[in-house]
C-alpha cells in the first residue's frame, strides 16, 4: 500500500544544532506535507510541497519534494527549545485520502 | 478565530457504553476526517467526509460510525467501545480533500 517510512524515530540534539529527517515510500505522490505536533495539541501544518524537486523554506525550516516523487526531507537549522515535538510527514493520494508517517520525536537540550 | 473544536478533550469510560465525540469547524470546509493516533503508528484515518451526507471509510473504520448532517459538524460515534479503541483521536478539516488539513486539539479516550 502507500506506506510511508519516516526516520529517524527520535532525535536528541543540543540547542543550536541542525536537524534533518526524511520520509520515503515505494509509491509516487503528488503532494508532500510536513506537520508538527506540540505536546497536548493537534498537528499543525509547517510546509506543503506540490511539485517534484520543489524546495520550500519557512523560517528556519526547509523541506524538499524528492525528484522521484517518492520521498521528502525536512531540515531545521539552529534548533531552539520550542522546536521540541513530533514531526510528521504526510501525503495525499486519490484526492481523498491522507496518509501519515509514524513521526519523528525531537528533543532539544538547552 | 478559525478552528476545529473537539469535545470532550478527555474521557474515561467502560466497555460497551456508547459514546460520541463531537467535532465542529467554523471555516466552511467541505472535507472533514477523523484520525486516531497510537504510539509508533502515527495518525491513521478512521472515516472522512467529502461533503454533507457523504462519508467514506478510511484505513481503520471498524468499531466506529460517523455522520455529516451539517457542513460544520462531524461526530465520531463508538456504539460499543472496546479497550482496543483507547487512543488519542483527532478531527481535521480542509476546504477540499486535496488541501492540507487543520486539526483539532485531540480527544484522549480511555476504554476500561
Amino acid at each position: 500500500g502507500q506506506q510511508l517510512n519516516q526516520s529517524p524515530q527520535s532525535m536528541f540534539i543540543q540547542e543550536g544544532e541542525d536537524v534533518s529527517m526524511n520520509c520515503t515510500s515505494s509509491s509516487i505522490f503528488n503532494t508532500w506535507l510536513w506537520y508538527k505536533q506540540d505536546p497536548g495539541e493537534g498537528p499543525v501544518l509547517l510546509i506543503a510541497l506540490y511539485k517534484a524537486g520543489e524546495l520550500t523554506s519557512n523560517g528556519r525550516l526547509t523541506a524538499q519534494f524528492g525528484i522521484t516523487r517518492k520521498d521528502s526531507f525536512l531540515n531545521i537549522s539552529a534548533s531552539i527549545p520550542s522546536d521540541v515535538g513530533i514531526y510528521f510527514c504526510a501525503v495525499t493520494y486519490n484526492n481523498n485520502d491522507m496518509r501519515f508517517g509514524a513521526g519523528t520525536r525531537l528533543t532539544v537540550k538547552p | 478565530e478559525a478552528q476545529v473544536t473537539q469535545n470532550p478533550r478527555y474521557l474515561i469510560t467502560v466497555t460497551g457504553k456508547k459514546l460520541t465525540v463531537t467535532c465542529s469547524q467554523n471555516m466552511n470546509h467541505e472535507y472533514m476526517s477523523w484520525y486516531r493516533q497510537d504510539p509508533g503508528l502515527g495518525l491513521r484515518q478512521i472515516y472522512y467526509s467529502m461533503n454533507v451526507e457523504v462519508t467514506d471509510k478510511g484505513d481503520v473504520p471498524e468499531g466506529y460510525k460517523v455522520s455529516r448532517k451539517e457542513k460544520r459538524n462531524f461526530p465520531l460515534i463508538l456504539e460499543s467501545p472496546s479497550p482496543n479503541q483507547t487512543s488519542l483521536y483527532f478531527c481535521a478539516s480542509s476546504l477540499f480533500s486535496s488541501e492540507p488539513q487543520h486539526f483539532g486539539d485531540g480527544t484522549r479516550l480511555s476504554i476500561l
